[in-house]
């Protein structure tokens, strides 16, 4: 697509619940992040993809979190018994992999409450 | 570990200039970025500078780099409505995979 996509845009989930966010990369891009943005703070970094390689999952703030890329594109963030603080914008980013982060994509991000 | 802070919050008249700052703790960046955000938006890439770099211009956009005190700044001319947005300041490493580390965001607010 034209753009970095995620879904759902808004998520209303029960605490203890489970929470699937999606993201769909630029095609072609080899490179897709996750971050995670909570009220008054700035951007959180969790995980790292690139190409084939092994993610860069040391921003993962707990067990609770796990993301995964199918084919070298769509990835899933999944967050298992989610809790109150897990509440936050759910920011995907994608690059070309070359030009460092000048590259990045931003998607609008999934807006996460638990309640 | 890895530090940005920026200022909560910046009001400036339409017209005026506005100077967004930014300060960083790791000395081995090699890009810093500005970022806005828009309501209910994603995070926009406005500029960047190479970490060897004092200055770079961009139209209304002027950043400035200061390694020695490891201060950034963001200064908008002409400031306009359109410009209401909160900014963030970012910052990568060598070898960092290109993960990026984000200061808090200032909020730009600009009255008529």
């Amino acid at each position: 697509g034209a753009g970095v996509s995620q879904s759902p845009s808004n998520k209303v989930t029960e605490k203890g619940k489970d929470v699937e966010l999606r993201c769909d990369p630029i095609s072609g891009h080899t490179a897709l992040y996750w971050y995670r943005q909570s009220l008054g703070q700035g951007l959180e970094f969790l995980i790292y993809f690139q190409g084939n390689s092994a993610p860069d999952k040391s921003g993962l703030p707990s067990d609770r979190f796990s993301a995964e890329r199918t084919g070298g594109s769509v990835s899933t963030l999944t967050i298992q018994r989610t809790q109150q603080e897990d509440s936050a914008v759910y920011l995907c980013a994608s690059s070309p992999g070359t030009g460092g982060a000048r590259g990045y994509t931003f998607g609008s991000g999934t807006r996460l409450t638990v309640v | 570990g890895e530090d940005v802070e920026q200022s909560l919050f910046l009001s400036v008249r339409e017209g005026d200039s506005s100077v967004i700052n930014c300060t960083y703790t790791d000395s081995s960046s090699t890009y810093l970025y500005w970022y806005k955000q828009e309501p209910g938006a994603g995070l926009q890439l406005l500029t960047y500078i190479f970490s060897n770099m004092d200055m770079k211009q961009d139209q209304r956009l002027t950043v400035l780099l200061n390694k020695k005190d490891k201060h950034l700044s963001l200064r908008i001319a002409d400031t306009q409505t359109g410009d209401s947005a909160i900014y963030f300041c970012a910052e990568s490493f060598t070898g960092g995979g290109n993960k990026l580390t984000f200061g808090t965001g200032t909020q730009l607010k600009v009255e008529l």
